[in-house]
Order: structure tokens, then C-alpha cells, then sequence
């Protein structure tokens, strides 16, 4: 798997967007960006993923750039209960989940 | 609702008793995996399934055992051969291996062993 880069750490004030970056730069054409949040003591939880264009789901919405070496994870309005660890991985199309390198992801925490 | 159980949520044991953890899922998901995370750190693969009676191991499978012997079941044991057992361990699982379909989690067991 393509190895991935994020911030250790990020704070969002509670309603604004939180934006979350990504770099994956030796990412191959056929690997997609998944990402997954976890919340203090519970499993991680799955948010969205893509190969190349935009996604948004009820969640959140993932733009990747034209190039694919990088992707942003966007909250549209960050609550309190999205405090939490954003992480980005890059998995190879028809691979299994036991490929996956979940690294130390982003603490996100949402301040009042 | 469908999901994944695992149980219970907090352990504790002695130095070199040997340990099962329980992971039992009702999403008729064939592939099933152990993670183990310490503080502060990513996951890291402890061992897979991708079907019944079959199973593999990961990045850091010495010490542990696993068994698949019912496609929801898929029990954990650390064993006193294990040198750091204190952790926190999930349990996830997907439809099926190399679908890119999206792994679901458990909300984990802490494990800790003096």
C-alpha cells in the first residue's frame, strides 16, 4: 500500500467546516482513498472513499486532486461528537482490508 | 441491527494466563480480522480470516491464536507467550476480502495483564 501523510493534530470551532488534509503522493492509478474516524475507546468508524472524483455522502464529502497525491476530508459543520481520530488510507482495488495501514490519523477536536 | 460484538469490554489477567477475546458478528460478512492499537498509535493486523476454517496471520501474530470455526465467530485467544499483552483490541470484518467494500468494527476489548 501507498503510505500516507496527516497532521498530528487539528482544531475546527464547532460549526465551521473542518478540513482535513492528505497527502498519499505515490498513490497508483488503481488505489482508492478510504477514510475512517475514531472516537475515544470505540472502533474506528468507516466515513467515505474514492478512486478520482469527488464524493460526499451524508457524512462527509472527500475531494481529491486531479493528480491523486493528495485528498481532503471535509466536515461541512463540525459538532462536538466529531472530536475525534481522522484517518486517511490508500488500498489497491481488489485488495483485502488486510492490506491496509491504519498509521496515528489526525486528532481532530472540535472547540466550542 | 446488524453489527459486531465484541465482549467483554474490559479484562484483566495475570502474567502468563492465557486469555480468549470474543468477536461475534451478524452481518453475514466472510472475511474477519483482529487489530490490536496501543496508545496513541495505529492499528496493526493481528491475524485474518477471508472464510470459514481458513485463517492468516499478520503483521504481529506471535503470541496469539485465532479459530474460525462458524462464519460469525471469530475468538481471539493471547496467549502467556504474547511479551506485551496490555492493549486495546478490535475486531472488524467485511463482506469479503478484495471487494473494497468497507471494514466494520467492534467497539473493542481493553485488555490488561499484570
Amino acid at each position: 500500500d501507498a503510505k500516507t501523510t496527516q497532521p498530528t493534530s487539528m482544531d475546527c470551532a464547532e460549526g465551521r467546516a473542518a478540513n482535513l488534509p492528505c497527502n498519499h503522493s505515490t498513490i497508483s492509478g488503481n488505489e482508492y482513498v478510504y477514510w475512517y474516524r475514531q472516537i475515544h475507546s470505540q472502533g474506528p468508524q468507516y466515513i467515505i472513499h474514492g478512486l478520482k472524483n469527488n464524493e460526499t455522502n451524508e457524512m462527509a464529502s472527500l475531494i481529491i486532486t486531479e493528480d491523486r497525491k493528495s485528498s481532503t476530508l471535509i466536515l461541512p459543520h463540525a459538532t462536538l461528537r466529531d472530536t475525534a481520530v481522522y484517518y486517511c488510507i490508500v488500498s489497491q482495488f481488489g485488495a483485502g482490508s488486510y492490506q491496509l495501514t491504519f498509521g496515528k490519523g489526525t486528532k481532530l477536536s472540535v472547540i466550542p | 441491527d446488524g453489527g459486531i460484538t465484541q465482549s467483554p469490554k474490559y479484562l484483566f489477567r495475570k502474567e502468563g494466563q492465557n486469555v480468549t477475546l470474543s468477536c461475534e458478528q451478524n452481518l453475514n460478512h466472510d472475511a474477519m480480522y483482529w487489530y490490536r492499537q496501543d496508545p496513541g498509535q495505529g492499528l496493526r493486523l493481528i491475524y485474518y480470516s477471508q472464510i470459514v476454517n481458513d485463517f492468516q496471520k499478520g503483521d504481529i501474530a506471535e503470541g496469539y491464536s485465532v479459530s474460525r470455526e462458524k462464519k460469525e465467530s471469530f475468538p481471539l485467544t493471547v496467549t502467556s507467550a504474547q511479551k506485551n499483552p496490555t492493549a486495546f483490541y478490535l475486531c472488524a470484518s467485511e463482506s469479503a476480502a478484495g471487494i473494497n467494500s468497507p471494514l466494520h468494527f467492534g467497539n473493542g476489548t481493553r485488555l490488561t495483564v499484570t
